[in-house]
């Protein structure tokens, strides 16, 4: 699975944007973008996915470059509940010995503030 | 409610001993993992299994052992050969075929005193 460079921390005002950049330089063709968020001391959750089309659901968008070197996970409006650790993470979405083995690297802390 | 249970949260284990970690799901889902994570680390794969009485090693096994005997529950065993056992442990499962998320539990923290 490609390897995924995330800054390690960012900070947003609550009502704003929250914006988390992700570099995947070297992904290949049949690799997804994902993000999860983890609270501490509980289990990740899921937030959106992606190819290559830009992605939108009811808690986050999905920016993939027209490249697909890199992605920018949009929070519309930031709350402080959204105050975790963000992974960015790439994997073939396929069956093998790749399935389901999700590669987490540090991720970025993002702190919502008042 | 579906999801997937973990059970118990938090566990202290005596060295030498084994322990058994409990993960359940009523998602119907085939395949299920198990991660473990140090503070301010990130996941890493122990063991997973794509069907009922089948499992392979994820990166970290050793020390480990699991069992598929049913498809929704994956019960996770930390031996007495591993050697670090201390950390936060993540059951997490996947619809499989077309589907492509994985859902996490809500982790188990055990501690070796």
């Amino acid at each position: 699975d490609a390897k995924t460079t995330q800054p390690p921390s960012m900070d947003c005002a609550e009502g704003r944007a929250a914006n988390l950049p992700c570099n995947h330089s070297t992904i290949s063709g049949n690799e997804y973008v994902y993000w999860y968020r983890q609270i501490h001391s509980q289990g990740p959750q899921y937030i959106i996915h992606g190819l290559k089309n830009n992605e939108t659901n009811e808690m986050a968008s999905l920016i993939i470059t027209e490249d697909r070197k890199s992605s920018t996970l949009i929070l519309p409006h930031a709350t402080l509940r959204d105050t975790a650790v963000y992974y960015c993470i790439v994997r073939a979405n396929a069956g093998g010995t790749s399935y389901g083995k999700l590669t987490f690297g540090q991720g970025t802390i993002l702190t919502v503030h008042p | 409610d579906g999801g997937i249970t973990q059970s118990p949260k938090y566990l202290f284990r005596k060295e030498g001993q084994n322990v058994t970690l409990s993960c359940e799901q009523n998602l119907n889902h085939d395949a299920m993992y198990w991660y473990r994570q140090d503070p301010g680390q990130g996941l890493r794969l122990i063991y997973y299994s794509q069907i009922v009485n089948d499992f392979q090693k994820g990166d970290i096994a050793e020390g480990y052992s699991v069992s598929r005997e049913k498809k929704e529950s994956f019960p996770l065993t930390v031996t007495s050969a591993q050697k670090n056992p201390t950390a936060f442990y993540l059951c997490a499962s996947h619809i499989g075929g077309a589907g492509n998320t994985i859902y996490f539990g809500e982790g188990s923290w055990l501690t070796v005193v």
